[in-house]
């Protein structure tokens, strides 16, 4: 397996702009998880899901920002408008189970650096 | 609100030398304490702690849990370059049925040839 894989690894925009980020799970993964890491708050949890339905969406800033999967292999964060302070990167990882019952080891994608000017 | 608070933010020693990285941590319903290295790109998972007083061990890397304190400790003995990483604590909680996984700033270790 590829491991985690996520697009753009890089990407710069203008403030107000749509920034779509795409992540593809391990295959077999039955959670999926969004992050976000900045020097000032390190790494902070977005949203998870569990096959395919968003779980705990707490860590969401605003509703500038959303998470959908659409199937197991898929999912997308997008920041509409977006602003300068959104600039991070943003891991997606995945794991085959959540807590005690499983192993609890999270896989992750290689991140995409965000930019907003 | 769930908090992972890391000690020191920031270490160098030299080649050579044992580190010991702190965690300490507030969280509601408590399920499990993770430890991963992150060198340039993502995060690698290092260990998962779920017992009081039991040690984990990865050739040079142990680790150690305090329930009753609520800490952690990460030792690194005989360091080498290439343990230079930033080094995350998260803890995992439930709080009104769903799990959510708090991360630490992390710890910045560099090692000095």
């Amino acid at each position: 397996d590829a491991g985690v894989i996520q697009s753009p690894r890089h990407e710069v925009t203008e403030m107000g702009q749509e920034v779509t980020l795409r992540c593809k799970p391990i295959s077999g993964h039955d959670y999926l998880f969004w992050y976000r890491q900045t020097m000032m708050r390190g790494l902070e949890l977005l949203i998870y899901f569990n096959n395919n339905v968003p779980i705990d969406d707490s860590g969401m800033p605003e509703d500038r920002f959303s998470a959908k999967m659409p199937n197991a292999s898929f999912s997308t964060l997008k920041i509409q408008p977006s602003e300068p302070r959104d600039s991070a990167v943003y891991f997606c990882a995945s794991s085959l189970a959540k807590g005690l019952a499983g192993n609890n080891e999270q896989f992750f994608g290689p991140g995409t650096r965000l930019t907003v000017l | 609100e769930d908090k992972v608070v890391q000690s020191p933010l920031s270490l160098v020693v030299h080649e050579g030398d044992t580190v010991t990285l702190n965690c300490s941590y507030e969280v509601t319903n408590f399920r499990s304490l993770l430890w991963y290295k992150q060198e340039k790109k993502a995060p690698t998972f290092l260990f998962m702690l779920t017992s009081s007083g039991i040690e984990k061990k990865s050739g040079r890397l142990s680790s150690i849990l305090d329930k009753k304190e609520l800490f952690s400790i990460l030792n690194i003995t005989a360091t080498q370059t290439g343990d230079s990483a930033i080094y995350l604590c998260a803890v995992e909680g439930v709080n009104f049925g769903n799990e959510k996984l708090t991360f630490g700033t992390g710890t910045r270790l560099t090692i000095i040839p």
